[in-house]
């Protein structure tokens, strides 16, 4: 069965300060990667995905990950974050055309002014 | 995006009653539908894809007959927690696929409904 990993539970930055939260997952064969953002009291909300092509994958809101096959991992980064991204981060995987799609336990960002 | 959304945001009730959550693709139509449920400090777990006209599928340690999923229509799916004990007591969120997109794999989440069992 596929799992997915994030290792940073919860991530304390200063605004202007560079982020990078860590995914990995174990599956053997093709995925489907995704990020999810929770802003307090919102819904999950996508960020960017990653199904084939381009290894480095531009979301929304300045936000970014790169598919590091060999790595089994899709880190998200932003250069410079803003006290707005503060939210719950996930990490999520699937096979290709499979339904179940497996998330990480989430990583709490808190961006201070 | 897609829109999801859920009803109610919060429920409480009393141990042996059934509650039943709504989940609506507000502007598109969805064949397929999914509900999950996230326990705290714990990733979304999926419990059921719900498909339109037909039965649900439950993934594996799910009750079907504790939690019951009805997709009578395009834009709404059910989900009924029948005789409901505390530790039925979570955080379960929907999500669908909007096919219009031509985007076959991405989902998209409702808000959620808090369930809390006394």
């Amino acid at each position: 069965a596929q799992s997915v990993s994030q290792h940073n539970h919860h991530v304390i930055l200063s605004e202007a300060a560079s982020l990078e939260l860590g995914c990995n997952y174990s599956y053997g064969g093709t995925v489907n990667l995704f990020w999810y953002v929770q802003y307090p009291g919102q819904h999950l909300q996508l960020l960017l995905k990653y199904f084939s092509g381009d290894p480095l994958v531009k979301g929304i809101k300045g936000f970014e990950a790169e598919f590091i096959k060999s790595k089994f991992s899709f880190n998200l980064r932003k250069p410079s974050v803003q006290w707005s991204d503060t939210a719950e981060y996930f990490c999520a995987v699937n096979a290709p055309w499979a339904n179940n799609l497996f998330f990480g336990t989430g990583t709490r960002l808190t961006v201070i002014p | 995006g897609a829109v999801v959304s859920q009803h109610p945001s919060r429920v409480i009730c009393k141990s042996g009653t059934s509650v039943k959550i709504e989940c609506r693709s507000l502007d598109f139509q969805a064949t397929t539908m999914f509900w999950y449920r996230q326990f705290p400090k714990q990733s979304l777990m999926l419990m059921a894809t719900s498909n339109e006209g037909s039965k649900a599928t439950y993934e594996q340690g799910v009750e079907k007959d504790k939690f019951l999923i009805n997709h009578a229509s395009l834009t709404l799916s059910t989900l009924t927690v029948t005789s409901a004990h505390p530790e039925d007591s979570s955080f379960y969120i929907c999500s669908a696929r909007d096919p219009g997109t031509g985007d076959q794999e991405t989902q998209y989440f409702g808000p959620g409904t808090r369930l809390l069992v006394l």
